[in-house]
């Protein structure tokens, strides 16, 4: 089945420096690929997801990345702000066809803003 | 948030009991997951449904069941709960869109 794996495991930035978290995926067929945050106490939220016809994504001060070929992609935070500070999760699916959506999920990264 | 609601969530139970999670959807969204989420491990499924009475395991199955009778509402139960089954559990929904939405959440600790 589809393995995950995320790096780092924590992440410490100065405060509007830039954050990457990178995730390698082994399932060739994997094909939707989002990011959550987790906020301490609380759920995971989507803040962006990418699919496999698309090599980049942005949405504001957050964009994500994929390489098929090499089946890694990354997450990268610009201008990092306090309230950036989370848990965040990638995540890989071959899609609701293929597999009822399931994910498989990394182990997340700790990341944390300082002032 | 997606109109996901859990209960209860937060339960403190005692070993060889019997434990029923619910997940209660208001977007009549098909698919429905079950994780469990502990330190280190990130989300880890549990188990899922693609419809109603269609549902089928996830990674870490052994010792939870899951029922679906109606399009809103998925059960998680757990058996005979054990101390390894301590965790925070998760629901979430999705539809064909393949974005899933997380529940609140169920803190369980297993005495």
């Amino acid at each position: 089945g589809e393995n995950v794996e995320q790096h780092p495991s924590t992440l410490s930035v100065q405060e509007g420096d830039s954050a990457v978290i990178k995730c390698t995926y082994s399932d060739s067929a994997s094909n939707y690929f989002p990011w959550y945050k987790q906020e301490l106490g609380k759920r995971p939220q989507l803040i962006i997801d990418i699919r496999s016809n698309v090599g980049e994504k942005k949405d504001q001060r957050i964009a994500v990345t994929l390489n098929k070929t090499a089946k890694h992609f990354s997450l990268h935070i610009t201008e990092t702000q306090p309230e950036d500070s989370a848990v965040y999760f990638c995540a890989a699916s071959k899609g609701t066809f293929d597999s009822w959506g399931k994910l498989q999920f990394g182990a997340g990264t700790q990341v944390v803003v300082t002032p | 948030d997606a109109g996901i609601t859990q209960s209860p969530r937060h339960k403190v139970t005692e070993t060889g009991t019997p434990v029923t999670l619910r997940c209660h959807q208001t977007e009549n969204h098909r698919y429905m997951y079950w994780y469990r989420q502990d330190p280190g491990h990130g989300l880890r499924l549990i188990h899922y449904s693609y419809g109603v009475k269609d549902t089928d395991k996830g990674e870490v199955s052994d010792g939870y069941s899951v029922s679906r009778s109606k399009t809103e509402d998925f059960l998680l139960t757990l058996e005979s709960a054990t101390s390894s089954q301590t965790s925070v559990y998760f629901c979430a929904i999705s539809d064909v869109t393949e974005t899933q939405y997380f529940g609140p959440g169920t803190r369980l600790l297993v005495l």
